[in-house]
């Protein structure tokens, strides 16, 4: 049983594309993270969440408590934001995606 | 101001043997976690230390434990070490629930 189902598994765009990665989850949250792991391991906490939207530069992350999902939306997409993002609750314990692999064409 | 940290970043170890790693947080960050990646099952959760206290724990057998020191330092032990707990080790630290999460690099541990 997965508790956070994340959409797509793989992602190829060109350079300038929207983005975006679906995350549906079926526990109980406190809030919701995006993350961002480069090739190497280092993760990087992009967004927390627990309802509504935030925006940092050309990502935007949103949540719908009711139907238990985020998107995390990419703008003018480029090859430095090529990555696995990862969502992930925070249940009674912490719960993670199996990641979504980004893959930005210049 | 200095970031999450892990000794030793590389471990290769043998299987049967135990092994202790560490992780010092972000200074003021009283909560660490610790999550184990592996390419199979992804990430997943260990357990979460704050002020000393063990306050989650993720599915994981009784060969693997922590603790938090007093000056919120963390270490996590394996005993009894198998194939399959060949990974990447990672821990994280924050302010507490509902606080953003600050990743360190990672432990790679290779079990022979």
């Amino acid at each position: 049983k997965n508790e956070v189902e994340q959409s797509p598994q793989n992602l190829t765009a060109q350079e300038g594309e929207f983005i975006t990665i679906n995350c549906s989850y079926s526990v109980g949250i406190s809030a919701l993270h995006w993350l961002q792991q480069h090739p190497g391991g280092g993760i990087v906490s992009l967004f927390m969440l627990s309802s509504g939207k935030k925006k940092h530069g050309r990502l935007i992350a949103t949540i719908n408590i009711q139907e238990k999902h985020s998107s995390l939306h990419i703008t003018a997409s480029h090859p430095r934001d090529s990555a696995v993002y990862i969502c992930a609750v925070d249940g009674n314990q912490f719960y993670f995606g199996t990641g979504t692999s980004l893959t930005v064409i210049p | 101001k200095a970031g999450v940290t892990q000794t030793p970043r590389y471990l290769i170890k043998t299987r049967g043997q135990q092994v202790t790693l560490s992780c010092s947080p972000i200074s003021g960050h009283r909560s660490v976690s610790w999550y184990q990646q592996t390419p199979g099952q992804g990430l997943q959760f260990l357990f979460e230390y704050f002020s000393e206290t063990q306050r989650n724990k993720g599915n994981f057998p009784g060969r693997f434990s922590g603790r938090q020191f007093s000056n919120s330092r963390s270490e996590m032990n394996v005993s009894t070490l198998e194939l399959g707990d060949s990974a990447l080790y990672l821990c994280a630290s924050s302010f507490g629930n509902r606080y953003e999460q600050y990743f360190g690099p990672g432990t790679r541990l290779t079990v022979t």
